[in-house]
């Protein structure tokens, strides 16, 4: 039973373009929301995040949004570049208590030049 | 600043074989965590240990794993003994206590194919 989905596997994008990663979750205890960027051969490395007290975070070219009442985060990359390429994850935690991240499957990007 | 390390990064091995994981997580850090990735289910959550002490292991899907964490820089995860459908990466992480959003940093991960 998936608590995190991001049902596309995969997106391509023009650079310059916007790019959108959707996720879904189902526990409304998650108070911690955080993108995760993977390129091949690499680990995750953290990239934006966002509590849940707020809706909308931004960072340079990336935008995390978050709609409670819909359980749906998502992730705005714009303008997009080659360099975005990789797997993007979403992850979500609770505050206090457990420290675990649960991770959705990923989706994978490509900003085609 | 040494971010967190593991080795081997790749490992082939046979199955019946023991297989250990090795992995140095960030200094200061007093949180570690162990992840496998597979295409049918993603990342998922084997371990973690806080000050060395494992706390949840929930998610070690059989008595062939195990993990321990001596000391404060060195944690291990051995399966024993291996079979193919262990075929996939483990991601070792860590984070310091106090910091925001339950950031993890994570390592480079060690790709196992057991034949």
């Amino acid at each position: 039973d998936q608590q995190v989905k991001q049902n596309s596997p995969s997106l391509s994008v023009q650079e310059g373009r916007i790019s959108i990663l959707n996720c879904d979750y189902t526990n409304s205890m998650f108070d911690y929301f955080l993108w995760y960027k993977k390129y091949p051969a690499e680990g995750p490395t953290f990239l934006i995040s966002i509590s849940s007290i707020k809706d909308k975070n931004e960072d340079g070219r990336f935008t995390v949004f978050l709609n409670k009442s819909a359980k749906h985060l998502s992730l705005h990359i714009v303008p997009s570049q080659p360099g975005d390429s990789a797997v993007y994850f979403c992850a979500v935690s609770t505050q206090g208590g457990s420290e675990k991240l649960v991770f959705g499957k990923g989706m994978k990007l490509t900003v085609n030049p | 600043d040494a971010g967190v390390i593991q080795s081997p990064r790749h490992e082939v091995t046979e199955m019946g074989q023991e297989v250990t994981l090795r992995c140095k997580p960030i200094s200061g850090h007093d949180y570690l965590f162990w992840y496998r990735q597979t295409m049918m289910r993603g990342l998922e959550l084997l371990i973690y240990f806080n000050n060395n002490v494992p706390i949840d292991d929930s998610g070690m899907p059989e008595d062939r794993f195990s993990a321990k964490m001596p000391n404060a820089s060195f944690s291990t995860l051995k399966i024993q003994p291996s079979e193919p459908r262990d075929s996939a990466v483990y991601f070792c992480a860590s984070r310091a206590s106090g910091g925001p959003y339950n950031e993890q940093f994570f390592g480079p991960g060690t790709r196992l194919t057991v034949l």
